[in-house]
């Protein structure tokens, strides 16, 4: 079946650095994408990774593995306005929908 | 680019009534759309693929009967959710297949549907 593994809660506060694991179990892979979703919207696009390594964007940054089923997504300087829950999301086959983990909520404090 | 607009934004029904949810693409051509239905501090969980001009794939445990979409036109998808009752309250997403920067996929603003 199909399974992806991410922490529910994680809290920081400004500035700091943190990282948020996910692991996945899928039939295939063609990509491991993160979103940030604020409550009541829709996702928005933060990274995506196919190949192993890091991928960097700003102030986030996404790592993959694929023989390890694993990937994180790194982020730097935090700030408020980063408080969102965050979703992996894996396609398993080129074409299909996305497959989503149940999302990472993050509580930025001052 | 790559916008898909998605109708309404809320609504609130009385439990028996139906309720269709329209997703339009507006600068491109959407082949396939997924509908997605996620639950308060839930993840989204795909319900159904549809494709332009033909019946749409559900996954396991959706009533295809219940939640029925439609995809007659490259630019308009539409999920009716028949006989609401209140545990269909919940937020409705969609997301269509393109090829952009990000990759692949965009997504609707959201439908949070509320039955009464």
């Amino acid at each position: 079946g199909q399974n992806i593994d991410q922490p529910t809660e994680m809290t920081a506060t400004e500035g700091a650095i943190v990282q948020i694991n996910c692991t996945y179990q899928t039939s295939g892979f063609n990509g491991l994408f993160w979103y940030q979703q604020h409550a009541g919207e829709a996702p928005t696009f933060l990274s995506y990774n196919v190949l192993d390594g890091l991928e960097e964007k700003g102030r986030f940054s996404s790592f993959l593995s694929r023989s390890k089923g694993y990937s994180y997504l790194l982020l730097k300087e935090l700030q408020m306005k980063d408080s969102a829950s965050y979703l992996c999301a894996v396609n398993d086959q080129a074409g299909t929908a996305l497959i989503f983990g149940k999302g990472t909520t993050l509580s930025v404090s001052s | 680019g790559a916008v898909v607009s998605q109708h309404p934004s809320r609504v609130i029904c009385k439990s028996g009534t139906s309720v269709k949810i329209e997703c339009r693409s507006l600068d491109f051509q959407a082949t396939t759309m997924f509908w997605y239905r996620q639950f308060p501090k839930q993840s989204l969980m795909l319900m159904a693929t549809s494709n332009e001009g033909s019946k749409a794939t559900y996954e396991q445990g959706v009533e295809k009967d219940k939640f029925l979409i439609n995809h007659a036109s490259l630019t308009l998808s539409t999920l009716t959710v028949t006989s609401a009752h209140p545990e269909d309250s919940s937020f409705y997403i969609c997301s269509a297949r393109i090829r952009t920067d990000n990759y692949g996929y965009t997504f609707g603003s959201g439908t949070r549907l509320t039955v009464v």
